[in-house]
C-alpha cells in the first residue's frame, strides 16, 4: 500500500470555524490531490499540487485553500466551514507519467468531516 | 469536458457467479487512461484495474477483466467467480494521458454479493 496518511480521520466542527486537514505521504510522489466524496457525485477534485508551492484549483474549489510547503505534506483549509462542506475528504498522490507510472492515483484513508 | 457515466447504481450477484459493471465516458481525446476503483465499507479507495487507451488488448487482473470498446467509449468491468470480499462500491474513472490531469469519476455502482 502507498504510504499516505490523513489527519484527522474524523472531525465535527461548527459553522464558521476554520478547519485544516492534513495529508502526509512517504512515497516522494510529485503530485498530490484533494477530492471530496458525496452521495450521487462520486469523487470531485478540490485542489491539486504539482510540486512544492505549486498548486491549482479543481472543479469544486470555492471555500477551500491549500498549501504545500514540503513534498510530503499537502494541507486543505476550510477558512469558514459551512454545512455544505460536510463530506468525506480524500487525499491522493501520483507519480509523473514516464517515471514508471501509468496515470494511477493512490488514495489515503479519507477524513469524515461534519459541519453542524 | 470529460464525463463518466455509470448507469447502474446497484447490482447484485450470487457468490461464485460472474457480474459485469458498465461504464461509458465522453471525451474528445484519443490518448487516455481508464480505471476501476473499489471502495469497500472501510472507505479505502483501491485500484482494481487500469486500461491504456492506446492498447487494444483488454486488461486483466486475476478475476477482474475489462471490455474496452474505444469507438463506443465503453469500459465495463467483469468480475468472475464473485467472492464475498468483492462487495463494495465500484467507481469508473478517466484521465487524459499527458499533463497533470485529475481523475474524473463516475457516480459509482454498489455491488452486493449474495451468499
Amino acid at each position: 500500500d502507498a504510504g499516505i496518511t490523513q489527519s484527522p480521520r474524523h472531525k465535527v466542527t461548527e459553522t464558521g470555524t476554520p478547519v485544516t486537514l492534513r495529508c502526509h505521504q512517504t512515497e516522494n510522489h510529485r503530485y498530490m490531490y484533494w477530492y471530496r466524496q458525496d452521495p450521487g457525485h462520486g469523487l470531485r477534485l478540490i485542489h491539486y499540487s504539482y510540486g512544492v508551492k505549486d498548486t491549482d484549483k479543481g472543479e469544486v474549489s470555492d471555500g477551500y485553500s491549500v498549501s504545500r510547503s514540503k513534498t510530503e505534506d499537502f494541507l486543505l483549509t476550510l477558512e469558514s466551514a459551512t454545512s455544505s462542506q460536510t463530506s468525506v475528504y480524500f487525499c491522493a498522490i501520483s507519480e509523473s507519467i514516464g517515471q514508471g507510472a501509468l496515470g494511477e492515483q493512490y488514495f489515503g484513508p479519507g477524513t469524515r468531516l461534519t459541519v453542524t | 469536458a470529460q464525463t463518466v457515466t455509470q448507469s447502474q447504481p446497484e447490482m447484485s450477484v450470487q457468490e461464485a457467479e460472474t457480474v459485469t459493471l458498465s461504464c461509458t465516458y465522453d471525451t474528445s481525446e484519443s490518448d487516455y487512461y481508464l480505471f476501476w476503483y473499489k471502495q469497500p465499507p472501510s472507505r479505502q479507495m483501491i485500484l482494481v484495474i487500469r486500461q491504456e487507451a492506446y492498447k487494444q488488448q483488454n486488461a486483466t487482473e486475476n478475476r477482474f477483466s475489462v471490455n474496452f470498446q474505444k469507438a463506443a467509449k465503453s469500459f465495463s468491468l467483469k468480475i468472475s467467480d464473485s467472492q464475498l470480499g468483492d462487495a463494495a462500491m465500484y467507481f469508473c474513472a478517466y484521465r487524459r494521458r499527458w499533463g497533470n490531469e485529475k481523475l474524473t469519476f463516475g457516480t459509482g455502482t454498489r455491488l452486493t454479493i449474495i451468499p
